[in-house]
């Protein structure tokens, strides 16, 4: 079956624009993970959505990032005013509901601010 | 705040050698833990996982960790690594903090030489 698709794999963004990433998760997967991976770091969590709601945005660096989520299907991170460090691999996850559930993750897209 | 170390950064191996690569973790409470994978070229996936029980897990591809939670680690183990397994490799905590989000630790990058 489809996994989890994100778009576009590769953004190059000049400083100061705005820019939207896509997430399509696995249909049925109410949880949804949008995850930053910085080169050479490991994998740091943004934002979490149950359904249409946030209920965990703890990891958001900045309000120069946001994320929405609609019919509990695909969700739009949105980072405005992009800076350089924004630049790395944002990777989105969905899983059934259920703490014990597993991430299914998608290729990332990998954004690069100049 | 939980907190995943990976001290291994890079590991080069030849075919056949014994693999151990570390994880640690930094909660107290009930943990849930993972190991993820990502081939070159492949999105993160599910190697294994511990939720209770039996505290050597098997995995997929001969893989297994061991959770001992005297030393808060969470080791991944093979007896014979094959060049295929060239990868990087993620721990993860959930602990039952009521936050859902797993936490990773930053990544060991496994060579494995033919």
């Amino acid at each position: 079956g489809a996994g989890v698709s994100q778009s576009p794999s590769n953004k190059v963004t000049e400083k100061g624009k705005d820019v939207e990433l896509r997430c399509d998760p696995i249909s049925g997967h109410t949880a949804l993970y949008w995850y930053r991976q910085r080169l050479g770091q490991g994998l740091e969590f943004l934002i979490y959505f149950q359904g249409n709601s946030a209920p965990d945005k703890s990891g958001l660096p900045s309000d120069r990032f946001s994320a929405e989520r609609t019919g509990e299907s695909v969700s739009t991170l949105t980072i405005q005013r992009t800076q350089q460090e924004d630049s790395a691999v944002y990777l989105c996850a969905s899983s059934l509901p259920g703490s014990n559930s597993p991430l299914h993750f998608g290729n990332g897209t990998r954004l690069t601010v100049t | 705040a939980q907190s995943v170390s990976q001290h291994n950064h890079h590991v080069i191996l030849s075919e056949a050698a014994s693999l151990e690569l570390g994880c640690n973790y930094s909660y107290g409470g009930t943990v849930n833990l993972f190991w993820y994978v990502q081939y070159p070229g492949q999105h993160l996936q599910l190697l294994l996982k511990y939720f209770s029980g039996d505290p050597l897990v098997k995995g997929i591809k001969g893989f297994e960790a061991e959770f001992i939670k005297s030393k808060f680690s969470f080791n991944l183990r093979k007896p014979s690594v094959q060049w295929s397994d060239t990868a990087e490799y993620f721990c993860a905590v959930n602990a039952d903090t009521g936050r859902r989000a797993l936490t990773f630790g930053s990544g060991t990058r496994l060579q494995v030489q033919p």
